[in-house]
């Protein structure tokens, strides 16, 4: 069971926009950024945003983050076939002296 | 460009402890103020953070899995390690190391077997 509630699953049609929810409380996202995360098959995650709405160098702005109140959300607009990996959210968490949590991870299927 | 690169035992017993080294390249470890951590992947789930620790030597750990680990820094090296003690069966994953939330490994996959 994580921490950060994201559904297991999103889907959307080429050029579609799709966003992927993540969930959290008041000791997590409520107080701290959010990071999103990308995972093709077979390779380690990649930073897609940090700081709840920042994208690192090289991340198309397709992809485009927001948070409100305990809840963040990832948005990618005009769907690729390349899109189609596993997404996470994660944030520091300030309750039992610290620490990360994660979401469970969305699987996006571009149909 | 940074990089970071795990080694380390593929294959580990159960009852045993789990060592890993992170060795950064393109950076120092103890010239910028970082976290450098441990998440791992057990086979077809999502990721779960072991702990991390700062520059400066404080450490903050994973509330299920703090009695069991230990992350350190070698300067001299440039490098970090994790030590898993007492592993089982559901400490097989891939185990990434990491610069804060932005820069890792390509990971490593550890089993746990006898």
């Amino acid at each position: 069971q994580s921490v950060l509630t994201q559904p297991p699953s999103a889907s959307g049609t080429p050029g579609q926009r799709v966003t992927i929810s993540c969930s959290g409380s008041s000791s997590n996202i409520g107080s701290n950024y959010v990071y999103w995360y990308q995972q093709l098959p077979g390779t380690a995650p990649k930073l897609l945003i940090y700081s709840n709405n920042q994208r690192p160098s090289g991340v198309p702005d397709r992809f485009s983050g927001s948070k409100s109140g305990t809840s963040a959300s990832l948005a990618i607009s005009g769907l690729r076939s390349e899109d189609e990996a596993d997404y996470y959210c994660a944030a520091w968490d300030d309750s039992l002296s610290g620490h990360v949590v994660f979401g469970g991870g969305t699987k996006l299927t571009v149909l | 460009q940074l990089q970071l690169q795990e080694s380390g035992p593929g294959l580990v017993k159960p009852s045993e402890t789990l060592s890993l080294t992170c060795t950064v390249s393109g950076g120092s470890i103890s010239s910028s103020s970082y976290y450098w951590g441990w998440i791992r992947q057990p086979p077809g789930k999502g990721l779960e953070w072991i702990g991390s620790i700062y520059y400066s030597g404080s450490t903050y750990y994973n509330p299920s899995l703090k009695s069991r680990v230990t992350i350190s820094v070698d300067t001299s090296k440039n490098q970090f390690s994790l030590k898993l003690s007492s592993v089982t069966a559901a400490d097989t994953a891939v185990y990434y190391c990491l610069r804060g939330f932005d820069y890792w490994g390509q990971g490593t996959l550890v089993t746990v077997s006898s």
